[in-house]
């Protein structure tokens, strides 16, 4: 089975923090994703990357950069936490190919900025 | 651009009864569709998906969903449901032509919430 995991469940930080989020998958997928959920707006893609190295922004970048330094592992960071940033973060994973392209998401980090 | 409306936000349910979720898109080419439910504190797992063929796709946990594409819906049904079922549930879409960039990412719903009551 497909594992992807992720640093922390819960975390709670404090604003001006840098916050690093880590998520890491087992499956050797090239796609990996980076969710913020938070209730009314369902999902919403801070950033993916296809490759190692690679990195693209997603809808809501703004704030938040990463780092795949290595193709399993996937590092969302909050340079100077803020409030507004206080969310649900979930990591998911995925194969490309137009007929495998289910995501595999970690359990999430519910990070509280203070 | 592509979207995906979930027109319910929060559907109650008595245990045994049978449920409908409802979900619409919009795009202009043709798509995959998925649903996938998220149990309290936990991440996302896929339970069913539609990429051709049948229109009629079942899943996990006896569910199951239909394609129309005129009416560009892929309801989400189960015939009866159980206590175990109380989750939020998100139907997502990415086109099938495109690979690549942001056109190959889902597209989620906001989600419903299913609260089965005994």
């Amino acid at each position: 089975d497909v594992k992807v995991t992720q640093s922390s469940r819960y975390l709670v930080k404090r604003t001006g923090e840098k916050v690093f989020l880590e998520c890491v998958q087992d499956m050797d997928h090239e796609n990996m994703f980076w969710y913020r959920q938070d209730p009314g707006l369902g999902l919403r893609l801070i950033y993916f990357s296809y490759d190692v190295k690679m990195k693209e922004k997603g809808d809501i970048p703004e704030g938040y950069s990463v780092s795949r330094e290595k193709k399993e592992r996937f590092s969302l960071i909050l340079e100077s936490a803020s409030t507004n940033q206080t969310s649900m973060y979930l990591c998911a994973s995925s194969i490309p190919g137009q007929l495998v392209d289910e995501q595999f998401f970690g359990p999430g980090t519910r990070l509280t900025v203070l | 651009a592509q979207s995906v409306t979930q027109l319910d936000s929060q559907v109650p349910v008595f245990e045994e009864a049978p449920v409908e979720l409802r979900c619409n898109y919009s795009s202009s080419v043709s798509v995959y569709l998925f649903w996938y439910v998220q149990y309290p504190n936990q991440g996302l797992q896929l339970l069913l998906k539609y990429l051709s063929g049948s229109t009629l796709v079942k899943g996990i946990n006896g569910f199951e969903a239909e394609f129309n594409k005129s009416q560009t819906s892929f309801h989400l049904r189960k015939p009866s449901v159980h206590i175990s079922d109380t989750a939020e549930y998100f139907c997502a879409v990415r086109e099938s032509m495109n690979y690549g960039g942001s056109q190959g990412n889902l597209i989620f719903g906001k989600g419903t919430k299913l609260s089965v009551k005994p």
